[in-house]
């Protein structure tokens, strides 16, 4: 059973470009959540989404931010005119929709570097 | 609002030698515990995890965790450590232990192995 896969795992982009990461979860997996690494800091929460379903973006920025998990396909998170401070790893993490804790499982994340 | 605090950002210790890595939450309900553990560029891996009934949860390598309500901590410990232990440690809760939620992360632990 592969695990939470991620890509691109590098990702480069002029300030201004936008940025597309992809997340394909664990096979059986309905839930996704992305989290952002700032650099020497913990992993911040951003978004939490279900198939076609977003239930809790209280961690995404308001601008420039968005994401989505369709029925058929990864889950996208997509920053638009992205800037320097937008440089970070970003992690997408999978679980079932089943008691007891809903583990969720990380892929390798995607480190994105804006210039 | 959950929150989490792991003190010591860094932690340096002698292979063979025990380490206890510190972590304090704060939530208005009850939580799971989880610590997670991150080698360098890769993503977050599982460690232990509480959920309920006994308060010493242990895993495979070796590491054990203790989860203490009345002081709302649940520190992270070896008796000897190794080389390989090297990495990143993360501490992190989830509320609403009955429904998939998010995580909150504390800062992270350095954890830095020398012989």
């Amino acid at each position: 059973n592969a695990g939470v896969m991620q890509n691109p795992r590098h990702l480069v982009r002029r300030r201004g470009q936008e940025a597309r990461l992809r997340c394909s979860p664990m096979k059986g997996h309905s839930h996704v959540y992305w989290y952002r690494q700032l650099p020497e800091e913990g992993l911040k929460f951003m978004v939490y989404l279900q198939k076609e379903n977003i239930i809790d973006e209280s961690g995404m920025p308001k601008e420039r931010f968005s994401a989505e998990f369709p029925k058929e396909g990864p889950s996208i998170l997509r920053i638009q005119q992205v800037v320097r401070g937008d440089s970070a790893a970003y992690f997408c993490a999978s679980s079932l929709y089943r008691a007891p804790a809903y583990e969720q499982y990380f892929g390798p994340g995607t480190r994105l570097t804006v210039t | 609002a959950q929150s989490v605090t792991q003190l010591d950002s860094q932690v340096p210790v002698f292979e063979e030698a025990p380490v206890e890595l510190r972590c304090n939450y704060s939530s208005s309900v009850s939580v799971y515990l989880f610590w997670y553990v991150q080698y360098p560029n890769q993503g977050l891996q599982l460690l232990l995890k509480y959920l309920s009934g006994s308060t010493l949860v242990e895993s495979i390598n070796g590491f054990e965790a203790e989860f203490n309500k009345s002081q709302t901590s649940f520190h992270l410990r070896k008796p000897s450590v190794h080389i390989s232990d090297t990495a990143e440690y993360f501490c992190a809760v989830k509320e609403e232990p009955g429904t998939a939620s998010k995580l909150t992360f504390g800062t992270g632990t350095r954890l830095q192995v020398t012989l």
